[in-house]
């Protein structure tokens, strides 16, 4: 398996609502990350999991909230968004290491 | 901080000839480099990378040059084709870090 799934593939949501974007791999790949992407613009980096730890939150708001319930799976969970939270959601995983990023197609949010 | 940027935000090229994507970087500690193509509605696609011991790396209808003494990095697509047109990102990392600092990306028209 050489994929990294993500699901939903869309998510609409209200401001006051709560949902949460998931994403699985079975490389055994020791590395996940969140990147968020507006239209047009590049993929940018948000959390970073290393071995099930956050070892990198890039100043990200709390109303967005990583998880790493094993190897294999990163959470995003969503409370309180903005409408300028409307983007492309991509999960990545990798080996340890400077290393090739594999992406999922990613969860387009849409916040109402 | 690092920055990465690229030359062109658009390229228009005839299907049947060469395309070359270009991208700078900042930082002098960079080390990893890759390319990935990223189609309208998915996640970015692998293309090709290259570590700062190389200069050159040839893969199939891509090769990637690397000129470290200027920070610079280049996509090169031989016979273009049809499928080719997408978004293209170099990504740059440091090895130690989980940081991916992607370019702003060119967009590859490929024209009949």
């Amino acid at each position: 398996d050489t994929e990294v799934t993500q699901t939903p593939k869309h998510l609409v949501m209200g401001m006051t609502n709560k949902k949460s974007l998931k994403c699985e791999q079975h490389m055994g790949h020791r590395a996940m990350y969140w990147y968020k992407q507006k239209a047009k613009k590049p993929p940018e980096l948000m959390f970073v999991y290393s071995y099930e730890k956050l070892s990198i939150n890039e100043s990200v708001p709390s109303r967005f909230s990583p998880e790493c319930p094993n190897s294999s799976l990163l959470n995003l969970h969503l409370h309180a968004l903005q409408p300028e939270d409307s983007a492309l959601y991509l999960c990545a995983s990798s080996t340890a290491g400077a290393n090739v990023l594999t992406f999922g197609a990613g969860s387009r949010l849409t916040v109402l | 901080g690092e920055s990465v940027g690229l030359h062109l935000p658009t390229l228009s090229v005839q299907e049947g000839d060469n395309s070359i994507i270009n991208c700078a970087y900042s930082n002098s500690a960079s080390d990893y480099f890759i390319w990935y193509k990223q189609e309208s509605g998915k996640g970015p696609q692998f293309i090709i990378d290259i570590r700062s011991n190389m200069d050159k790396r040839q893969g199939q209808r891509v090769t990637v040059l690397l000129n470290k003494t200027v920070k610079h990095l280049s996509l090169q697509i031989a016979a273009t084709q049809p499928g080719d047109s997408a978004v293209y990102f170099c990504a740059v990392s440091t090895s130690g870090t989980y940081k991916y600092i992607f370019g702003t990306g060119t967009r590859l028209k490929v024209l009949a």
